[in-house]
């Protein structure tokens, strides 16, 4: 099974409420990703947690929070979100945090800020 | 720096024809994988190749690691309107967790 699940697959909100993006994977993997990718680019890595703990933030916003409950849960909280920040939201997992490792990608959320 | 450099970033061709979407560096890297993405849709991964050399096929596709694990191909036969999609290479070292992204494909196949 190399399955990523997202929950939503649609997200619309406003710049001042607060959602939740979740994010699943049952392969064992110890590194997980939290992506943005903008139309016609391609992904933007935000965060990189290895082994349940936050490795990497590539100076994202305080805005995007993301969150690690277990091995096989990743969250990425929303709060007071800007127009800008409509994307498309992608999550990843791989064997490790190593960049030779391969990604398998989620089918994203589709987020739009009013 | 690395760079992945992708090319042609666009390609639209007729059902049957024959294309080849390259990626191009001066870095060597440790592994070489390519996604089909639909809009909408996160990257599906098609392959990867880590072997300088290594050829690898998937059905009408053929993906090719250079000898210097600096470049790939992706070689497509007979395209068909199911092929139509956005193509991304995306190279990954020891050293690094970060892939580092071509900047994609946009491939069109016309019936």
């Amino acid at each position: 099974d190399t399955e990523v699940t997202q929950t939503p697959k649609h997200l619309v909100m406003g710049m001042t409420n607060k959602k939740s993006l979740k994010c699943e994977q049952h392969m064992g993997h110890r590194a997980m990703y939290w992506y943005k990718q903008k139309a016609k680019k391609p992904p933007e890595l935000m965060f990189v947690y290895s082994y349940e703990k936050l490795s990497i933030n590539e100076s994202v916003p305080s805005r995007f929070s993301p969150e690690c409950p277990n091995s096989s849960l990743l969250n990425l909280h929303l709060h007071a979100l800007q127009p800008e920040d409509s994307a498309l939201y992608l999550c990843a997992s791989s064997q490790d945090w190593q960049g030779r490792n391969e990604q398998f990608f989620g089918p994203g959320t589709r987020l739009t800020v009013l | 720096t690395q760079l992945l450099e992708q090319s042609p970033q666009f390609l639209s061709i007729q059902e049957g024809e024959n294309l080849t979407v390259y990626c191009n560096s001066s870095s060597v890297f440790s592994s070489l994988q390519w996604y089909r993405q639909e809009p909408g849709e996160g990257p599906v991964l098609l392959v990867t190749v880590v072997t300088g050399g290594e050829v690898k096929k998937l059905k009408r596709l053929t993906f090719q690691f250079g000898d210097a694990r600096k470049d790939s191909s992706l070689h497509i036969t007979a395209a068909q309107p199911g092929d139509t999609g956005l193509y991304l290479c995306a190279g990954g070292t020891d050293s690094n967790y970060q892939l580092i992204w071509g900047a994609g494909t946009k491939l069109i196949i016309k019936p």
